[in-house]
């Protein structure tokens, strides 16, 4: 059980269009849902803190207006990255929190390339 | 939360019990060390979490020192699929997984054949 998906896998896209990322708990609901971003040969970085019907929490440098985070089920978080730039070309995972545990569970992640 | 400190890299040969230690000197009181593990290119993976107590499950066992600050998780019989980075976090409980989680540098775990 705890399984999180999250589509696609891998993205390619032209600079200035708009990229949706969907993550999904598969057999849970989940309270709560994150977002992290990860370049090379570096950490995982969070981004963002959604839950679901509210707004996102969105971590300090992190633009709110570029990286559009929606929750609209118990099951199902989006990111969209507008106006994409090369330089947001990265490793964008998502996790989520299980309603009364303690563990994150994380979906596969997506990369993408922004050209 | 409060810093962790890892080594960044440890080798292991195969079929060997791995430790990998993690140093928290600053845990307070209401805070838990977790330990995830990212193998290259995936997601990261929850292993193991506790407060004071020993811990172990069917991936690992978790030894925290009487002081707690510092801790060692143990992979019993490391096989070549465990190469990953592994990651040691100390953060309060928070219920329902309400919090971001910190991710330091961790150590990269190579299993040798």
């Amino acid at each position: 059980g705890a399984v999180v998906s999250q589509h696609p896998s891998r993205v390619i896209c032209k600079s200035g269009t708009s990229v949706k990322i969907e993550c999904r708990s598969l057999d849970f609901q989940a309270t709560t849902m994150f977002w992290y971003r990860q370049f090379p040969k570096q950490s995982l970085m969070l981004m963002a803190t959604s839950n679901e019907g509210s707004k996102a929490t969105y971590e300090q440098g992190v633009e709110k207006d570029k990286f559009l985070i929606n929750h609209a089920s118990l099951t199902l978080s989006t990111l969209t990255v507008t106006s994409a730039h090369p330089e947001d070309s990265s490793f964008y995972i998502c996790s989520a929190g299980r309603v009364r545990q303690e563990t994150q569970y994380f979906g596969p992640g997506t990369r993408l390339l922004v050209l | 939360d409060a810093k962790t400190t890892q080594p960044t890299s440890m080798d292991c040969a195969e079929g060997r019990a791995a430790n990998l230690p993690c140093n928290h000197s600053t845990i307070s009181g209401n805070e838990y060390v977790y330990w995830y593990r990212q193998i290259h290119s995936q997601g990261p993976q929850y292993i193991i979490h506790g407060l004071k107590n020993n811990e172990t499950n069917e991936m690992a066992s978790l030894i925290i020192t009487e002081d707690r600050k510092s801790s060692t998780l143990i992979l019993p019989h490391a096989t070549l699929r465990d190469t990953a980075v592994y990651y040691c976090i100390s953060r309060p409980y928070s219920g329902g997984g309400a919090d971001g989680l910190t991710f330091g540098k961790g150590t990269h775990l190579i299993i040798q054949p």
